[in-house]
């Protein structure tokens, strides 16, 4: 059974800072990796889609890392900013559903 | 529609009572999926459609959970007798179709309190 594990749990940084957020899985076969940005009382919005065969996707000041045998995923956001603060989700992908972690509660201090 | 439209957004009900919850997917999305967030939790897996037939429905949690879908668009999630542990945000996605690597899209999500 497919395990995602997210560390750490929520994290407070000035703003400027580059960051790192962990996410692991238990089972390497999966079919991508998704990272999910939620904020206060709203949905989920994607963020980046990285596919089993990738190792990484960058998107603006984003980036996402994937290491399929370690069963690791980073997020790395390059200087943060206040409007990054929300709670980010990694989502493992099977042949058609997604196994989420807990998520990292980040808050980017002005 | 441009986005996946899910109501009502809040709802508030009697322990015991019945409930609907609706989902209006992208359009041509084929893909529809529930999942349920409780107050602290992750996103826990309720069930998957492929057009209208749900291939997986291995994660609602009792009977007391039924999910529809009709004409491969919109779905109902339906919770009967409810229980003050069904309170959570019920959150819709979907996706163009279920082959790996396509992105899914959320909903805003139908905020559950069973008082």
């Amino acid at each position: 059974k497919q395990e995602v594990t997210q560390i750490p749990a929520a994290l407070s940084v000035p703003e400027g800072e580059n960051l790192v957020l962990n996410c692991s899985f238990t089972d390497s076969a999966i079919y991508n990796l998704q990272w999910f940005r939620q904020d206060p009382g709203k949905g989920l919005t994607s963020l980046l889609l990285i596919q089993s065969s990738q190792r990484e996707q960058t998107s603006g000041r984003l980036n996402a890392s994937l290491d399929k045998s370690s069963g690791r995923s980073t997020l790395y956001i390059a200087a943060s900013q206040p409007g990054d603060s929300a709670t980010y989700l990694c989502a493992v992908g099977g042949t058609y559903k997604y196994i989420f972690g807990t998520g990292t509660r980040l808050k980017v201090l002005a | 529609g441009a986005g996946v439209s899910q109501s009502p957004s809040n709802k508030v009900t009697e322990k015991g009572k019945d409930v609907e919850l609706r989902c209006d997917p992208i359009s041509g999305h084929t893909a529809l999926y529930w999942y349920r967030q409780s107050l602290g939790q992750g996103l826990e897996f309720l069930i998957y459609f492929q057009g209208n037939s749900a291939p997986d429905k291995s994660g609602l949690p009792s009977d007391r959970f039924s999910a529809e879908r009709t004409g491969g668009s919109v779905s109902t999630l339906t919770i009967q007798r409810t229980q003050q542990e069904d309170s959570a945000v019920y959150l819709c996605a979907s996706s163009l179709d279920p082959e790996p690597g396509n992105t899914i899209y959320f909903g805003e999500g139908s905020w559950l309190t069973v008082v």
